[in-house]
């Protein structure tokens, strides 16, 4: 079966500085990933997916993410991370099993300090 | 083009009554999802709507129940409310079933049992 993990709860940083937000996986098979984002009071936006293609995926407002095969990684980054980035982030995987059935992880809640 | 729409934003209910929810799709798209998300987790899968039939059925009682009307908007229906039962509940919508079909999440209805 499909899983998510991702590996920090809270992530912290300052206005202008990188943003990384990790992720494992844990799939038999080539899997689709997603990263989606949270807003308070709204609902989820995606922000990148990966379906096999290139393994360097470039998203919305300045995110990217690498699929690592070795390492079953598939962490988010940001080279500069705005006020505006501050949200809950959710890696996803999709059910191989059938039917686009997606798998969340717990989500990463990110600050962005002045 | 409007987005995934849900209704209503929020709703109050008290234990053992029966709740139903609805969503719209986006345009073009034939299938809905819907999902749990409980306070502090990610999204959890309830199940999934296809050609008007359930298609796929996450970890969820039977007090759960859907229906998808022939414009492809769908509602979801909980019976006897249980005071873990209040979360907030996504649809999503998408053009197919594969895996490399991306997921349009609606902003959500809030469901508080006490």
């Amino acid at each position: 079966a499909q899983s998510v993990t991702q590996l920090d709860s809270h992530v912290s940083v300052s206005e202008g500085t990188p943003v990384l937000l990790r992720c494992n996986y844990s799939s038999s098979y080539s899997p689709s990933l997603f990263w989606y984002v949270q807003h308070p009071n709204k609902g989820l936006q995606l922000l990148l997916k990966y379906t096999s293609a290139a393994t360097l995926v470039k998203g919305i407002n300045g995110f990217e993410a690498e699929f690592k095969k070795s390492e079953t990684s598939f962490h988010l980054t940001k080279p500069s991370a705005h006020m505006s980035d501050a949200a809950e982030y959710f890696c996803v995987v999709s059910d191989l099993g059938g039917y686009n059935k997606l798998i969340f992880g717990a989500g990463t809640r990110l600050a962005v300090h002045p | 083009d409007a987005g995934v729409t849900q209704s209503p934003t929020h709703l109050i209910k008290t234990r053992g009554q029966q709740v139903t929810l609805r969503c719209s799709p986006k345009s073009g798209h034939d299938t809905v999802s819907w999902y749990q998300q409980a306070l502090g987790q990610g999204p959890q899968f309830i199940f999934q709507y296809y050609e008007e039939e359930e298609r796929q059925r996450g970890n969820f009682p039977d007090r759960f129940s859907g229906h998808q009307f022939p414009n492809y908007s769908s509602e979801l229906n909980v019976n006897a409310l249980l005071l873990g039962d209040s979360a907030l509940y996504l649809c999503a919508s998408s053009s197919g079933t594969g895996v490399q079909d991306t997921q349009y999440f609606g902003p959500g209805t809030r469901l508080t049992v006490l």
